[in-house]
């Protein structure tokens, strides 16, 4: 089966920029999670959905992230404004509620953001 | 609140030696634990998990993976290393009855040839 696809996977902006992250989770995957992955931290989870509601956003910081899954499938993330410290790696992970691998996540290759 | 500790930052090993990748725990109830692992450039691969059952869990790559409940930890264990497990290994925890990964901060093996 594919994978979670992320795209760009790569991205350079300026301080104060906006930039958005796109992905699209394995068929069929209800549960969409993305995370922040800082260098040299593990991933930190920002905002968890099931189909296109949300059940944990409790780390993302709102003033300047926002996501979104309008039709239960694809999703994006968004940083307006871009702070120096948002520079990272931005997972986005899925997961099938109910299956007998006890929702295990499984991620896409990431995409690399550089403020500067 | 629950959280994963990896306490070494980097383990270095002789290609053939055995590898060790160690990681303890907190979190209240049944915990359900993970191993994953991350290539330069990539995603975080699965490994393996403990969800009930036989303490010693094997996973892919030769890997495998001891759950003490006594001591809260999860350790990460291949008999014979390749140069090519050198890579970023995460443990992650989660309760039971939440989807919340916790991940640790990461453990960067390196097998010399």
């Amino acid at each position: 089966e594919a994978g979670v696809a992320q795209s760009p996977r790569y991205k350079i902006i300026e301080k104060r920029q906006s930039v958005a992250f796109w992905c699209n989770p394995i068929s069929g995957h209800a549960t969409l999670y993305w995370y922040q992955q800082i260098l040299g931290q593990g991933p930190k989870l920002l905002i968890q959905f099931q189909n296109n509601g949300v059940v944990d956003d409790s780390q993302l910081p709102k003033d300047r992230f926002s996501a979104e899954r309008l039709k239960g499938v694809d999703s994006t993330l968004k940083i307006q404004p871009a702070k120096l410290e948002d520079s990272a790696v931005y997972l986005c992970a899925s997961s099938s509620p109910g299956d007998r691998d006890y929702n295990e996540q499984f991620f896409g290759p990431g995409t690399r953001l550089t403020v500067l | 609140a629950q959280s994963v500790a990896q306490p070494e930052d980097q383990v270095n090993v002789a290609e053939g030696n055995p590898l060790t990748v160690k990681c303890t725990y907190s979190v209240s109830g049944n915990p359900y634990l993970f191993w994953y692992v991350q290539y330069p450039n990539r995603g975080l691969q699965f490994l393996l998990k403990y969800i009930t059952g036989d303490n010693l869990v094997k996973g892919s790559y030769g890997f495998e993976a001891e759950f003490n409940k006594s001591q809260t930890s999860f350790h990460l264990k291949k008999p014979s290393a390749l140069v090519s497990d050198s890579a970023l290994y995460f443990c992650a925890v989660r309760r039971s009855n939440d989807y919340k990964l916790s991940f640790g901060a990461g453990t960067t093996v390196t097998v010399r040839a």
